[in-house]
């Protein structure tokens, strides 16, 4: 299953509402996970599930979708937010993660 | 709250067998519905999922990577393992451990690993 997210590159200010989309090439019902990135670190779980939000993570972030469209949205951009973002499926094998989406800073 | 840390050479030579190990602190590597995973990243690209060992210690891997990877478990030592054999500059990579959470939902990673692989 391949996932492409859009789009691949984003250039936003703080403050701004951004979406970021993840599209799989068929279905896996909710088996959909986000994680951000930042340089030279670790990924670090957002969702999981499509929407549901890891403890600790800020309510600003939020997630949708089923099947094969998933989106992440940002309500309002803070400068710890600029980072990359993949999303992930775990409906098969292989596990597979989208090519990212790099959130920077206009 | 668990915590990983990757630990293993940095460099490997080309048709060698590239071995990591995953160190796991604050908690049982055999308890709960967990299952450990080895990622990769190379440098500017995106994430690949290399397999994973369950507890129970059964294994799933990648099948672009299947005839050449090993994942285990060290209960002794609470630490879970990689090895890639026949290794290629294509390999280089940072490696990372994980938990998967709900099968392959990875809520806790280690910082992640160099290894560059070239003579």
């Amino acid at each position: 299953i391949q996932l492409t997210q859009s789009p691949s590159f984003l250039s936003a200010s703080v403050g701004d509402r951004v979406t970021i989309t993840c599209r799989a090439s068929q279905g896996i019902s909710t088996y959909l996970v986000w994680y951000q990135q930042k340089p030279g670190k670790a990924p670090t779980l957002l969702i999981y599930a499509a929407s549901t939000l890891q403890g600790g993570v800020p309510s600003r972030f939020s997630g949708s979708g089923s099947g094969t469209e998933f989106t992440l949205t940002i309500s309002s951009l803070q400068p710890e937010d600029f980072a990359t973002y993949y999303c992930q499926h775990h409906n098969s094998y292989p596990i597979t993660f989208g090519q990212g989406t790099r959130l920077e800073i206009k | 709250q668990v915590q990983l840390q990757e630990s293993g050479p940095g460099l490997v030579e080309p048709s060698q067998t590239l071995s990591l190990t995953c160190t796991v602190s604050g908690g049982s590597i055999t308890s709960g519905n967990f299952y450990w995973s080895w990622i990769r990243q190379p440098a500017g690209e995106g994430l690949e999922w290399i397999g994973r060992v369950h507890t129970s210690a059964s294994t799933n891997y990648n099948p672009s990577l299947t005839s050449r990877v090993t994942i285990s478990l060290d209960t002794s030592k609470n630490q879970f393992s990689l090895k890639l054999n026949s290794v290629t500059a294509t390999d280089t990579a940072v490696y990372y451990c994980a938990r998967g959470n709900g099968g392959s939902t990875f809520d806790s990673w280690g910082q992640g690993t160099l290894v560059t692989v070239s003579s």
